[in-house]
Order: C-alpha cells, then sequence, then structure tokens
C-alpha cells in the first residue's frame, strides 16, 4: 500500500513550457485534491475531484487544468508555466466526505525560471 | 467561503511543558470538520487531531487536545509535555461536510527547545 505517490519529486522550467504533475493513490479513495503550497504560507485548492470524471475548481485554478479519468490518478497540467507557479505541489486523497482524513503525497517542488 | 486565520507565525516552548496554537475561522455552512496538521521539515503533511463541529466535546488525542469554541470560531490546538519531535509548522484547517474542499490557514512554526 503506497498511499499517495507524486512525480517528479523535483522538476525545474522554463517560462512558457507546460508539463503534467502526476498523483495516484491506490486507497480507493473517492476525493483528490490539488495544493500549492508558496513559502511561509499555507495550503491553498487549485482544483479538486470528488469521483471519476468529476472536478471543480479551487482558490485558485487560473494556469492549471485537471482530469480524472480513473479513480486512481489525478494529474494536474500546467499550460504555459509562469514564475509566479514556482511553488510545492502537494497531491491528497481522502474517502468521500468532509470527516475523511486527508492523505497527502510527498509533494513536488517546481521551480519556473 | 470559509477562511481559516492563525494569529501566531512563530512560537516556541521549552521541551515537557506545554503550548497553546491559536486558529479562528469563518464559515457559512452549519456543519464542517476542523483539523490540525502537522508538517516537519520533510514536508510531510500528517494529521494531528479532528474536530466535529456538531460535537460539543472537544477532541483528545494523546498529548495533543483541542479547545473548540463554535460560537467564537475559535480552535485552538494544545499539545501537552512538548517533545523535540514536535517541532514542525502547524496548520489549522476546516472542511465542508459534503464536499472535497478544505481552507488551510498559514501555519504557525513551532519549535521545541531543550
Amino acid at each position: 500500500n503506497a498511499g499517495v505517490t507524486q512525480t517528479p519529486k523535483f522538476q525545474v522550467l522554463k517560462t512558457g513550457q507546460s508539463m503534467t504533475l502526476q498523483c495516484a493513490q491506490d486507497m480507493n479513495h473517492e476525493y483528490m485534491s490539488w495544493y500549492r503550497q508558496d513559502p511561509g504560507m499555507g495550503l491553498r485548492l487549485i482544483h479538486y475531484s470528488v469521483g471519476a470524471g468529476i472536478t471543480d475548481q479551487g482558490e485558485v485554478p487560473n494556469g492549471y487544468n485537471v482530469s480524472r479519468s480513473t479513480t486512481e490518478d489525478f494529474p494536474l497540467r500546467l499550460l504555459s508555466a509562469a514564475p509566479s507557479q514556482t511553488s510545492v505541489y502537494f497531491c491528497a486523497s481522502s474517502r468521500a466526505g468532509g470527516a475523511e482524513t486527508q492523505y497527502f503525497g510527498p509533494g513536488t517542488r517546481l521551480l519556473v525560471l | 467561503a470559509q477562511t481559516v486565520t492563525q494569529s501566531q507565525p512563530e512560537m516556541s516552548v521549552q521541551e515537557a511543558e506545554t503550548v497553546t496554537l491559536s486558529c479562528t475561522y469563518d464559515t457559512s455552512e452549519n456543519n464542517y470538520y476542523l483539523f490540525w496538521y502537522k508538517q516537519p521539515p520533510s514536508r510531510q503533511m500528517i494529521l494531528v487531531i479532528r474536530q466535529e463541529a456538531y460535537k460539543q466535546q472537544n477532541a483528545t488525542e494523546n498529548r495533543f487536545s483541542v479547545n473548540f469554541q463554535k460560537a467564537a470560531k475559535s480552535f485552538s490546538l494544545k499539545i501537552s509535555d512538548s517533545q523535540l519531535g514536535d517541532t514542525a509548522m502547524y496548520f489549522c484547517a476546516s472542511r465542508s461536510i459534503n464536499a472535497g474542499k478544505s481552507t488551510f490557514g498559514d501555519g504557525t512554526t513551532l519549535t521545541v527547545k531543550p
């Protein structure tokens, strides 16, 4: 049981490049979320999903796309990277319902030059 | 919309002593859940404790307990018998009862001194 896995661990991009951050969970969780954490700050919700085929925007969705074709996977796509997207990105999953514990991946550190 | 405010950016405590971290929140929902997460230098997010808003009894988990004041929208975390391993950033978070959305505060960096 690997929990929540994220790849890559670290990535450097040039402005304007696109890339996909991968997130997978093996706990059969319905809910999955993407957050970004800027230095000295809390987590801000980018996008989330309450099940396969269902996604919605969080607080800071601009510049990011998501899709959820399977229960296990929830990739985050950066369409055209900007320096303001330099951050640490966390993926999380949980069972359905607000009471459920979120399990977080180890994070992906992204640097956009 | 939900907001979560942690007014103490940094705190320190001597080993074996007790420390309280503050959190206030605002929500338009009648039912919700509140959480404290710990983020050590490894960056891994770890659940510390959880409180259901419709329960008046404060949650406890070993050395960790909360003081939940629903009317004041306050949710503080008390750490008793602080240990060096408690050194971390602590985040308060709220979550809707049915939605997959969570809102986090900006965190409090806690340092436990030997």
